[in-house]
């Protein structure tokens, strides 16, 4: 069965860059999370989503990250004038409902700024 | 959340058994206890989720005392593809509290 997909795997570019950064839930999962992982370090919780909904934005680092999402689908993370400090991998997931004990994981990208 | 604490690392030798405790001193009534496993590279798989006394699946056991301030995640004749980062997770997880994933525990096993 399909699981959670991310694109791309893989991210190269410059500092003052624009990215986005791609997730695509498992079907019929309401529940959508956002978390960034430094190398060697445990993951960093960012956003959620509800449905369409995020109604908590105070985990992104800065007003340089934003997140959407279309209905019960596709979300995207954009992060505008990439930094350095951006650079780790950008991890999504979802399940069935808010709150779920399990979250199931796509592969993430690897966000690396030059 | 509750503050967990858990070995930086652990090394192993196929065919043992592989005990990984975290500590919760502060875990409240209504916390659950969840464990990940991340492999390199990928996302974080949930492995099992207790909240009191003793919980099995097919993958791991989950321990867990009467007091609840401490589990123990036991893996069972582990193998070389069992190497990975493990995570402890507490908490009720609705909508306002979300995962916390701390530094988890890297488990090397060897030939």
């Amino acid at each position: 069965g399909a699981g959670v997909s991310q694109s791309p795997s893989n991210k190269v570019t410059e500092k003052g860059k624009d990215v986005e950064l791609r997730c695509d839930p498992i079907s019929g999962h309401t529940a959508l999370y956002w978390y960034r992982q430094r190398l060697g370090q445990g993951l960093e919780f960012l956003i959620y989503f509800q449905g369409n909904s995020a109604p908590d934005k105070s985990g992104l680092p800065s007003d340089r990250f934003s997140a959407e999402r279309t209905g019960e689908s596709v979300s995207t993370l954009t992060i505008q004038r990439t930094q350095q400090e951006d650079s780790a991998v950008y991890l999504c997931a979802s399940s069935p409902f808010l709150g779920a004990y399990e979250q199931y994981f796509g592969p993430g990208t690897r966000l690396t700024v030059t | 959340l509750a503050k967990t604490t858990q070995p930086i690392s652990m090394d192993s030798y196929e065919g043992q058994e592989v005990n990984i405790t975290c500590s919760h001193n502060n875990i409240a009534t209504n916390d659950y206890i969840t464990w990940y496993q991340q492999f390199p590279s990928q996302g974080p798989r949930f492995i099992i989720q207790g909240y009191k006394t003793k919980v099995t699946n097919e993958v791991a056991s989950l321990f867990i005392p009467a007091d609840r301030k401490s589990s123990t995640l036991s893996l069972p004749r582990v193998s070389l593809s069992d190497t990975a980062v493990y995570y402890c997770l507490v908490g009720l997880y609705n909508a306002g509290n979300m995962l916390t994933f701390g530094g988890g525990t890297r488990l090397m096993v060897k030939p």
